[in-house]
């Protein structure tokens, strides 16, 4: 069975940073892009970023609303998937959802992230 | 970037009553390779999103086949053929043809009548 699991949210002063980790087990971990989506509360989705595996260079890509203030990365040993977000403001606040795939089709449960002073 | 624009942004139904939900595209989503990455995603209340249909009208595995998207270049559409109570959520359509960013539609609220 597919799990995914999110940890690292909470509550964030403006302008602090944030380290968001995604477990998973129950799949070949190596051979699946990893994105994080996040959704504002009572908003939409939106995504935030991908990366992809080692066949194709573990290439990263990112939201340009958000581009220099993410990295997304792996750990294929231990089948998770990283998102560092520095630099955090009051619209960052959101839950931030682990999924998988190029076409989304495991999500975990999500992580809560508030930025406020 | 690709703006996806979903129809109508909250649907009514009653139980059994088939419904549809329009996803009209800023640009068409053909590929160059012959896809069309176009998906659809339901969230339930207080739930994670999850998927529905890939490539239009591929249905994931475990998904009931009321469910079913259809359509080209720039519009697509999601059916419903009998609403039941477990289908009340969210619904949103995502593209990947243009991608990065992957974007996603504003979203369409089905609910009960």
């Amino acid at each position: 069975e597919v799990q995914i699991l999110e940890t690292g949210g909470g509550l964030v002063k403006p302008g602090g940073s944030l380290r968001l980790s995604c477990a998973t087990s129950g799949f070949n971990f190596n051979d699946y892009f990893m994105n994080w989506v996040r959704q504002a509360p009572g908003k939409g989705l939106e995504w935030v970023a991908q990366i992809r595996n080692k066949n194709y260079n573990y290439a990263t890509y990112y939201a340009e609303s958000l581009e220099g203030r993410v990295t997304i990365s792996r750990d294929d040993s231990k089948s998770s998937v990283y998102l560092q977000v520095s630099s955090l403001r009051a619209e960052d606040t959101a839950i931030y959802y682990c999924t998988r795939k190029w076409y989304f089709d495991y999500w975990g449960q999500g992580v809560m992230v508030t930025v406020s002073s | 970037d690709v703006v996806l624009t979903q129809t109508p942004p909250t649907l009514s139904a009653t139980i059994g009553q088939s419904v549809s939900i329009s996803c009209r595209s800023s640009q068409s989503l053909l590929h160059s390779n012959g896809n069309t990455y176009l998906h659809w995603l339901l969230q339930r209340p207080g739930q994670s999103p999850q998927l529905l249909i890939y490539l239009v009208s591929r249905l994931e595995s475990g998904v009931p086949n009321r469910f079913s998207g259809s359509g080209s270049g720039t519009d697509f559409t999601l059916k419903i053929s009998g609403v039941e109570a477990e289908d009340l959520g969210v619904y949103y359509c995502v593209q990947g043809t243009h991608a990065p960013p992957w974007t996603f539609g504003g979203g369409t609220k089905l609910e009960l009548k």
